[in-house]
């Protein structure tokens, strides 16, 4: 299957700073990029998305950074509140077939008050 | 729209038993769905690919006669853990995406916490 890397696998920030997640991807026919929140125990929520034909995707404090090239992608998170804090995914879809969805490692992001 | 439902919640079965988890997607359609387990602390997993009316397609290292796959339904695919052991606990987790709809992003069941005693 499609290999996605993700990095940091733990991060903390202070409350109102930035917070950047990485990550790679090996199939270069991928097309569709989303970021997903997971708390304890619960499922993943999509927070934001990207496409192939788009660089850089921005909702509110959330934005979304893509270079294809590289074949790489960035989750920014801006002016991070406490509850923010959880584990974000990335994840990455084949081209063909079911455009299974793979997913990144994990970043567990802890923003202190 | 596009809500996916997962049940049971959560199940506790002794080993050797079978449990049945049902992903139904409320308010679509969805010729595929997903399967995915989740161990703590780590990453979703993709299982298998479940295919309405045919057979799944299984990633490498799953047990497709462990791990029972049906997808009788536009809107119904079940998993069966077949002769649960308590190595098969962990929180599974179906997904899926309206038919057609490209621009629609993948939803996610509740997932089903299941513990083998």
């Amino acid at each position: 299957g499609e290999n996605v890397e993700q990095h940091p696998s733990t991060l903390s920030v202070q409350e109102g700073d930035s917070a950047v997640i990485k990550c790679t991807y090996s199939d270069s026919a991928s097309n569709y990029f989303p970021w997903y929140k997971q708390e304890l125990g619960k499922r993943p929520q999509l927070i934001i998305d990207i496409r192939s034909n788009v660089g850089e995707k921005k909702d509110q404090r959330i934005a979304v950074t893509l270079n294809k090239t590289a074949k790489h992608f960035s989750l920014h998170i801006t002016e991070t509140q406490p509850e923010d804090s959880a584990v974000y995914f990335c994840a990455g879809t084949f081209q063909t077939g079911a455009n299974n969805l793979f997913f990144g490692t994990g970043t567990r992001l802890t923003v202190i008050p | 729209g596009a809500v996916v439902s997962q049940h049971p919640s959560w199940v506790i079965c002794k080993s050797g038993t079978s449990v049945k988890i049902e992903c139904r997607s409320l308010d679509f359609q969805a010729t595929t769905m997903f399967w995915y387990r989740q161990f703590p602390k780590q990453s979703l997993m993709l299982m298998a690919t479940s295919n309405e009316g045919s057979k799944a397609t299984y990633e490498q290292g799953v047990e497709k006669d462990k791990f029972l796959i049906n997808h009788a339904s536009l809107t119904l695919s079940t998993l069966t853990v077949t002769s649960a052991h308590p190595e098969d606990s962990s929180f599974y987790i179906c997904s899926a995406r309206p038919t057609g709809r490209q621009s629609y992003g993948y939803t996610f069941g509740s997932g089903t916490r299941l513990t083998v005693v």
